[in-house]
This record gives structure tokens, C-alpha cells and sequence, in this order.
């Protein structure tokens, strides 16, 4: 069965500090697609990164990058120099190349402080 | 381009009512699909339409109807709302087809629903 487990909760950051998010999949497949995606208190999902497993290099996108460790199945998320506006829950995805749907964990909140 | 739209942004149902939440996207998408989000549990789907003229279920479909009424819609019917379908409804949609990992999903900005 396919899975992501984000066992984070919550996090705290200081503004200006960098900050990584958890995230842990489960599945069978050999290709497959990470994603994360932010939802901030206005409710709505943007996307923020993608890392396909056969990528040879870890994802990067702005100051958001992605530490793929594939043998021990973890894509957490590295936010550098936190901004107050990244407060926000972040979400963990997974999509296989044998299906069609998108499979996300629980989500972590993140809270950045001044 | 508004990207993907979503109609009402908010509803209050009582139990046994009915009603469809619309969803519409102009990114000339083929894949799209309906979520619920639930507190401490994520997004999970209901159902979605990889291609035109084309729906299955997803983990959670049970209570639920859709129509991919053309490539650009696809909508939600709820047929007799229950309690347990107090959510926050997301549409989303995709570019390409089924068997592709790199396949971005773009949301809609939610339906936030209360059945009493």
C-alpha cells in the first residue's frame, strides 16, 4: 500500500533560520513523484516543489529545496531563511506511475516568529 | 486566466438536502479531481475524471456523485448531505494523463461545507 507519513505535527522556526519538514513514503513502485504544497490560513494548496524518484538531484525551487533520500525513502522539505509569511501547513504527496491519484499525508504547521 | 474556480465558497446544508459544487478550470486540463479535507487528516480523494467522459472513485466515494460535464467542469453532488460530510471540499486539476508521476495538480481555493 502506498503511504507518506509526516510526523510532525508542528514546528517552530525563527525568521531568517532555515527549517526542514519530515515527510516518509511508502510504496512498491519504482517511479513515482514527491510533492509538497503549502496551505496557508487562507485555505487555498499551492504547489512548491517536485521530485521525481529517477531525478538525480535533489529538487530546488527559490528557497525551498528538497533533501531526497531514496534509499531510506524520506523527501523532507528545507525552507532557508524563513519568512513570517511561510506560516503555514505544509503537505507532503505522493503519486506512483501505476495510479492516478495523488495520496498526501497529514500535514505539519509551521509557525514562524520574529 | 483564473486557473481553477470553485462555486460556492461557503454553504450550510441540513441534513438530507442535496446540492452540486461546480468546479471549473481554463488551463485546458484532461485529469481532474475532487478532495475533502478533514481536520488532522489531510486531503483525501473522492473521486476524479483522468480524461474527459471518464470517472472513477477514489478512497472515499461513498455518499458522493460526479459529471465531467466537458473537458473544462466537473462537479460534486452531494444527494442527501449528512453530518459527516461537514468538510472543506477541494477541486483540483492536471495536465496530463494517467501513468505520468510529474503531474502537477493545481487547486481550486475550496467550498467550506457544514451539514447540520
Amino acid at each position: 500500500a502506498q503511504k507518506i507519513t509526516q510526523t510532525q505535527p508542528g514546528m517552530f522556526v525563527q525568521e531568517k533560520e532555515a527549517v526542514t519538514l519530515d515527510c516518509t513514503y511508502d510504496t512498491s513502485d519504482q517511479s513515482y513523484g514527491l510533492f509538497w504544497y503549502k496551505q496557508p490560513s487562507s485555505g487555498e494548496m499551492i504547489f512548491l516543489i517536485y521530485q521525481g524518484s529517477y531525478d538525480e538531484q535533489n529538487a530546488t525551487e527559490g528557497r525551498y529545496s528538497l533533501n531526497f533520500q531514496k534509499a531510506r525513502k524520506s523527501a523532507n522539505l528545507v525552507i532557508s531563511a524563513s519568512q513570517l509569511g511561510d506560516s503555514a501547513m505544509y503537505f507532503c504527496a505522493m503519486r506512483t506511475y501505476n495510479t492516478d491519484k495523488l495520496i498526501f499525508g497529514t500535514g505539519t504547521r509551521l509557525q514562524v516568529f520574529p | 486566466n483564473a486557473g481553477v474556480t470553485q462555486t460556492p465558497k461557503f454553504q450550510v446544508l441540513k441534513t438530507g438536502q442535496s446540492m452540486t459544487l461546480q468546479c471549473a478550470q481554463d488551463m485546458n486540463h484532461n485529469s481532474m479531481y475532487w478532495y475533502r479535507q478533514d481536520p488532522g487528516m489531510g486531503l483525501r480523494l473522492i473521486y476524479y475524471s483522468a480524461s474527459e467522459g471518464t470517472t472513477d472513485k477514489g478512497e472515499v466515494p461513498n455518499g458522493y456523485n460526479v459529471s465531467r460535464l466537458n473537458k473544462r467542469e466537473f462537479s460534486l453532488r452531494l444527494e442527501s448531505a449528512a453530518p459527516s460530510q461537514t468538510s472543506v471540499y477541494f477541486c483540483a486539476s492536471s495536465e496530463l494523463n494517467s501513468g505520468a508521476t510529474r503531474d502537477t495538480q493545481y487547486f481550486g481555493p475550496g467550498t467550506r461545507l457544514t451539514v447540520l
